[in-house]
């Protein structure tokens, strides 16, 4: 199937600890990027890469550390967790286009819980 | 940066009628504007968008206006079935240029059709 795929879907861990989020697409695209999603369901960007190079860091802490070994991957690495970070984390993907305009594909989510 | 409003934020129907969600932006540099259904459990999912150089856009069931002079783009459902139940995002892009297709989005509607 061709997809945007995250692993794990859940993810349940301690405050303090350093966990990682994995983001795989085999679209072909060349943008990836990571939304977090609060409680109430609001959608904001934290991090976008076009081929393998980081464009948009919108003012995330920097406990979040993303990583693009190619162009296919775009992963999450979070250290020092805190509860705030508790929400669901959803990777997208965007093709390459001579327009100006892209449409995004988003994977299934991937579900914090920091206790 | 951009500024999406969405509403309402909740919206229940009986199946078979139409369901209206409206959405306002205020960067008049926005020219794409997708749609996003994200049923429980799961990512935002594509169903329709729309670009400045249209007015409307239909497909099957779902329709999409856009008025650029007032800024405010509204999605349509006709004859709403059970199937239809989710969040609704509405979301405003500048295009890939130096922003990458950043989207900003719309705080999102549950609409509920009951059978």
């Amino acid at each position: 199937d061709t997809a945007v795929s995250q692993t794990p879907k859940y993810l349940v861990t301690q405050m303090g600890n350093d966990k990682s989020i994995k983001c795989e697409q085999n679209l072909g695209h060349d943008t990836m990027y990571w939304y977090k999603q609060d409680s109430k369901k609001f959608l904001k960007i934290m991090f976008s890469y076009n081929n393998k190079e980081l464009i948009i860091n919108e003012t995330v802490p920097n406990r979040f550390s993303p990583k693009s070994p190619d162009k296919a991957h775009l992963n999450l690495h979070i250290n020092s967790l805190e509860l705030g970070d508790s929400a669901v984390y959803f990777c997208a993907s965007s093709h390459k286009s001579d327009f100006l305009l892209d449409e995004q594909y988003f994977g299934p989510g991937t579900r914090l819980t920091v206790t | 940066g951009e500024n999406v409003e969405q509403h309402p934020s909740t919206l229940s129907v009986q199946e078979g009628d139409s369901a209206v969600i409206k959405c306002t932006y205020s960067d008049s540099a926005s020219n794409y504007f997708p749609w996003y259904k994200q049923e429980l459990g799961k990512g935002p999912q594509l169903i329709i968008d729309i670009r400045s150089n249209v007015g409307e856009k239909k497909d099957q069931r779902i329709a999409v206006t856009l008025n650029k002079t007032a800024k405010h783009f509204s999605l349509h459902i006709t004859e709403t079935q059970p199937e239809d139940s989710a969040v609704y995002f509405c979301a405003a892009s500048k295009g890939r240029g130096s922003t990458l297709g950043r989207l900003y989005f719309g705080r999102g509607t549950q609409l509920t059709v009951w059978p």
